[in-house]
């Protein structure tokens, strides 16, 4: 099946410190979602984009919609030890249903 | 409060059996997915409705079986013939709209030994 590429695999940061990750694919999205996940529960929607160029924040997390329709950022600044978690992209493939998924960034803070 | 629910959050059974894992939102979403995670991994999709009485496959439908009689309502049957049914189950429900945001349950924990 499809995935998305999310990068990097993992991430371990020191409290106070900005974070990025992305996803790119080969295929052209019309919205792309992230997520954070916290173990044994459900992702949780952090932010949605719905154009391209699109850059929409959520606190401390900004997130953007790339000009291709075909990979996205987001960036956490001054993270806290709560970030921790695993981060997930997923993108809606056009004209249908169906979103795929990055494989995630799981981020750990160092206090 | 509007949202999906899954039930139950841990579920055990038996090699050979079937299960069925619940799955109901009240958001008033068309379309329902499930998904499935193993330890430390993405998530992959099993099965999606778009709306009642019609469903798709996903990338992983093997040994799967859906339904969806209700717009509310989307359970999944895990069958015998699932060869590795150990994992995470999470169900989601997005809008009517093509461009909308999807929304997940909490999940199930399905251990079959």
């Amino acid at each position: 099946g499809q995935q998305l590429n999310q990068s990097p695999q993992s991430m371990f940061i020191q409290e106070g410190e900005d974070v990025s990750m992305n996803c790119t694919s080969s295929s052209i999205f019309n919205t792309w979602l992230w997520y954070k996940q916290d173990p044994g529960e459900g992702p949780v929607l952090l932010i949605a984009l719905y154009k391209a160029g699109e850059l929409t924040s959520n606190g401390r997390l900004t997130a953007q919609f790339g000009i291709t329709r075909k990979d996205s950022f987001l960036n956490i600044s001054a993270s806290i030890p709560s970030d921790v978690g695993i981060y997930f992209c997923a993108g809606q493939l056009e004209g249908t249903y169906k979103y795929i998924f990055g494989t995630g960034t799981r981020l750990k803070v160092l206090a | 409060d509007g949202g999906i629910t899954q039930s139950p959050k841990y579920l055990f059974r038996k090699e050979g059996q079937n299960v069925t894992l619940s799955c109901e939102q009240n958001l008033n979403h068309d379309a329902m997915y499930w998904y499935r995670q193993d330890p430390g991994q993405g998530l992959r999709l099993i099965y999606y409705s778009q709306i009642v009485n019609d469903f798709q496959k996903g990338d992983i439908a093997e040994g799967y079986s859906v339904s969806r009689e209700k717009k509310e309502s989307f359970p999944l049957t895990v069958t015998s013939a699932q060869k590795n049914p150990t994992a995470f189950y999470l169900c989601a429900s997005s809008g009517a709209e093509l461009s909308y945001e999807q929304y997940f349950g909490p999940g199930t924990r399905l251990t079959v030994t």
